[in-house]
């Protein structure tokens, strides 16, 4: 089952933060996000595992709340350089399979 | 550091014919996966490997496609009598098996077919 992302583009001025959610209809093992550039491989930002831990590297952090089977990714003071699709691939019995959202397309202006 | 390696990079064929890709995982890595990722659209999964056991084939791997991993170190993915609907990019990826802290899977840059 195809995790669902919201919202499906978002466009920021530079230093603007951004919220992007991942839900699911099932129990969630855990939650990788990615982010990618076009006509790029996907790049792995974070994973979280079940326990609703949250994470966080430079502005990047994410949230994890296993009851509600959501992720949640916060981008404070957005760069140019987080311009590009984030993707949330979510793993539903711990064994590293992942089926990716439909991706939230972030374009960051000067 | 080398990471996920694909060849070829874009691959143009003419409908009917069979392409073949190749995917060299980092090398500690023993879990291989094969993606299929069409333009506004997430990857979707179409087979793992680990080690050289295929563990799981999506139903989206018609009959058409074959993967391999022998020795469990690289892989390719074959497509016989290719169609225009099998345009898309074919992504690789690798990782550790997974445990209690979880593993990061690494894409590779991707292997572009263009069905024409």
């Amino acid at each position: 089952q195809q995790p669902v992302q919201s919202p499906q583009a978002v466009i920021l001025r530079e230093g603007e933060d951004a919220v992007i959610n991942c839900s699911s209809s099932k129990a969630l093992y855990s939650v990788h996000w990615y982010r990618q550039k076009h006509g790029e491989a996907p790049v792995f930002l974070m994973i979280l595992l079940k326990g609703g831990e949250q994470k966080g590297h430079e502005k990047i952090s994410a949230s994890f709340n296993e009851k509600k089977q959501q992720s949640s990714l916060y981008l404070t003071a957005s760069q140019l350089s987080y311009s590009g699709t984030y993707f949330c691939g979510t793993d539903l019995q711990g064994a590293q399979k992942l089926v990716f959202g439909q991706g939230t397309r972030l374009t960051i202006n000067p | 550091d080398t990471g996920v390696s694909q060849d070829p990079r874009h691959k143009i064929t003419k409908r009917g014919q069979n392409v073949t890709f190749r995917c060299d995982p980092i090398s500690e890595h023993n879990r291989l996966y094969w993606y299929r990722q069409t333009l506004g659209q997430g990857p979707e999964f179409l087979t793992y490997f680990q080690n050289e056991a295929q563990l799981e084939k999506s139903r989206l791997l018609s009959d058409r496609f074959s993967a391999e991993r022998p020795k469990g170190s690289f892989s390719t993915l074959e497509i016989q009598r290719t169609e225009q609907g099998d345009s898309a990019m074919y992504l690789c990826a690798s990782s550790t098996e997974g445990g209690p802290s979880g593993n990061t899977i690494y894409f590779g840059e991707g292997s572009w077919l263009t069905v024409v």
